[in-house]
């Protein structure tokens, strides 16, 4: 069974609104990572939250984390059409594997 | 950007040949991993290393093998590739402790004819 699900699986915008996207995991957490995929491409990491911290921000991204509900989100104001990407969440497993599951992504596409 | 490299970039292949896909990393990071991932899909881990000499197998079974000889390399091979194994191949590494953040290869896509 997945650890992360990705809530929406495809988000299409106007250039210049703000997209959130959400992810739900199932077991306890250390951190949670947010990776973004140009089609075609590797992915990059964008920014990880503790599950001590509630909120962080980076640039255009903010990520809120709710360990009570298990869930994030990961907000991008301001969109352009740079960030026509997928976005996938990810969480460690626990145990010394040190392995990440990754979620089934978000496809979001920002239209000009 | 970061110093993890992956050839071919994309490959076609006829079915029952051998194809050795490469990994390579600059980071001196002790974990690498291989995932498969289809378009539009999550991906799938199928091979991962603790460092030299240790290999393991992921989630998804995979007809893949992989050998780690030295820090930098973790090559993944198919000893007779099929059409089932078209798919996209993600390589990447992290450091042994810290917060498990992984460093992607740009992957390489592959299709079996």
């Amino acid at each position: 069974s997945q650890q992360g699900e990705e809530d929406p699986q495809a988000l299409s915008i106007q250039e210049g609104e703000n997209a959130t996207m959400n992810c739900s995991y199932k077991t306890s957490i250390n951190n949670l990572q947010w990776y973004r995929q140009n089609s075609g491409r590797g992915l990059v990491h964008l920014i990880l939250i503790r599950s001590n911290e509630r909120e962080k921000h980076s640039g255009r991204l903010r990520v809120t984390l709710d360990t009570s509900k298990k869930s994030s989100s990961l907000l991008i104001t301001a969109s352009r059409a740079a960030d026509t990407a997928s976005y996938f969440c990810a969480t460690p497993l626990s145990g010394g594997a040190q392995k990440l599951v990754f979620g089934q992504g978000t496809r979001l596409t920002i239209n000009p | 950007e970061a110093d993890i490299y992956q050839t071919p970039r994309y490959l076609v292949i006829g079915t029952g040949k051998k194809i050795t896909l490469e990994c390579s990393q600059t980071m001196g990071h002790d974990k690498m991993y291989w995932y498969q991932q289809d378009p539009g899909m999550e991906l799938h881990l199928i091979h991962y290393s603790y460092g030299v000499n240790s290999t393991e197998k992921g989630d998804l079974s995979s007809e893949s093998t992989v050998s780690r000889i030295r820090t930098e390399h973790f090559p993944l091979t198919l000893e007779s590739a099929r059409p089932s194994h078209t798919s996209q191949y993600l390589c990447a590494s992290s450091e042994f402790t810290g917060n498990y953040e992984q460093y992607f290869g740009p992957g390489t896509r592959l299709t079996v004819t």
